[in-house]
């Protein structure tokens, strides 16, 4: 069974950092792409970054660009999000995704909130 | 970079059939796979439909998915609605630059 477990995530003061990760089982994870999507209490989903199966390509959406950065351990089975000078729009629910070989998202983790609060 | 548009809303009656639109506000909807996905409250979202109208298993065929030239356009078609259906439903693309665009997505009422 394909399992994304996020963890990592809690109440950070603006302008700080965290790192959150998603570990990968139940797959061959090195040979997915991942995606990292968030979402907004009561708002849509945001894409913010894609990472290819052995991260030679990463793209993330403008608005996290040069603030976030994606990374994977193919070693580890783990995904991570690394994010910087954060502020209190960042907050939201953070979801790892598997990427099908057909390109859409075939599995979501459960998420993990980031709260950006003073 | 484009959007695409969703209703913020729709309802229907069990039993009923109903459509969720999707517009892209530049470029050919055709140009780039749709994708529609599901979310239950208090879940995270599943695929209904991928490549504009294919079903992952297990989804059932009341679930279909097409896309329109004209209108610039996708939409995902529900039909027997059960109560189960209500959820949020979102489209997504991707642009020229393999990033993803979501649509603000529509609330499901089944009433």
């Amino acid at each position: 069974e394909v399992q994304l477990v996020e963890s990592g995530g809690g109440l950070v003061k603006p302008g700080g950092s965290l790192r959150v990760s998603c570990a990968a089982s139940g797959f061959t994870f090195r040979n997915y792409r991942m995606n990292w999507v968030r979402q907004a209490t009561g708002k849509g989903l945001e894409w913010l970054s894609t990472i290819s199966s052995d991260s030679t390509y990463i793209y993330y959406a403008d608005s996290v660009k040069g603030q976030f950065t994606i990374s994977r351990d193919n070693a580890k089975n783990s995904l991570y999000l690394q994010m910087n000078s954060l502020r209190a729009e960042d907050t939201a629910v953070y979801y790892c995704a598997r990427v099908s070989p057909d390109g859409y998202i075939d599995s979501w983790g459960q998420g993990t909130l980031v709260t950006i609060s003073s | 970079n484009f959007m695409l548009t969703q209703p913020h809303s729709v309802s229907e009656s069990p039993g009923k059939t109903i459509t969720i639109s999707c517009t892209r506000s530049s470029g050919s909807i055709a140009s780039n796979y749709v994708q529609w996905y599901q979310q239950r409250p208090g879940s995270s979202p599943t695929t209904v439909i991928y490549k504009d109208n294919q079903r992952p298993s297990g989804v059932p065929d009341r679930f279909s998915g097409s896309i329109d030239s004209s209108s610039n356009s996708a939409s995902l078609t529900i039909s027997g609605l059960k109560t189960e259906d209500e959820a949020d439903y979102y489209c997504q693309s991707y642009d020229t630059s393999n990033r993803w665009v979501f649509g603000g997505g529509t609330k499901l009422t089944v009433l």
